[in-house]
């Protein structure tokens, strides 16, 4: 299967730590997003690479936030000094970016979860 | 402010029956409509899209209907199936700098088809 892959999965941490996360998107895909989404609500825009450029990020990333696509491929999120309000499910999305390529294939997520 | 206002926020379906999950959008700029289907633990993926240059796209038992001067769309699921209960997304591309194509989403339909 050549889909979106996150990792991991799920991630328990305590508030004040740091997390990373990863995605991998469907190769040869050079448009890459990440959204946040909380229980009962839509996916929210965080920040959107094409290649390894990041080209917008969204004011609900904070300075805690950073995100890297370094070779083009695989990206990282990092939220550092995590808080409690950042407990939610963390979604990775890919696209080609060809013409017709508005079609955005979302990984699984990872849950992160902030005691 | 919601760009792409959806309803209901939950619909309870007969097996057999047809569930109508509808939303309108306000930026005559978008282009490209996609219908994401969400099971609880998953990410979204894609169930639907459609063109405004078409008024219905159908495939399978899941048919959009488009109303470009009502800036309206609809997703009509036929002969509803206990699997098909999941939460449902309607979402629009909003352009950004460098070709960012960010989704807007509506707020969800939580779909429930008894038995």
């Amino acid at each position: 299967d050549t889909g979106v892959s996150q990792d991991p999965r799920h991630k328990i941490t305590k508030r004040g730590q740091n997390v990373t996360f990863r995605c991998d998107p469907i190769s040869e895909h050079n448009r890459l997003y990440w959204y946040r989404q909380t229980l009962g609500q839509g996916p929210e825009f965080l920040t959107y690479f094409q290649n390894e450029a990041q080209l917008e990020k969204s004011r609900l990333l904070s300075d805690r936030f950073s995100a890297e696509r370094p070779k083009g491929s695989f990206s990282t999120l990092e939220i550092q000094r995590t808080e409690q309000g950042d407990s939610a499910m963390y979604l990775c999305a890919s696209s080609s970016g060809t013409s017709g390529g508005d079609t955005q294939y979302f990984g699984p997520g990872t849950r992160l979860t902030v005691l | 402010q919601q760009q792409v206002k959806q309803s209901p926020q939950s619909l309870i379906v007969q097996k057999g029956g047809i569930s109508i999950i509808n939303c309108a959008y306000e930026n005559t700029a978008f282009d490209y409509f996609p219908w994401y289907q969400q099971f609880p633990g998953k990410g979204p993926a894609l169930l639907i899209a459609i063109r405004p240059d078409v008024s219905e796209k159908k495939e399978g038992r899941f048919t959009i209907s488009f109303n470009k001067s009502a800036k309206q769309f609809s997703l009509h699921i036929m002969d509803s199936q206990p699997g098909d209960s999941a939460t449902y997304f309607c979402a629009a591309p909003k352009r950004n700098a460098g070709n960012n194509r960010k989704l807007i989403w509506g707020l969800g339909t939580s779909l429930a088809v008894n038995p």
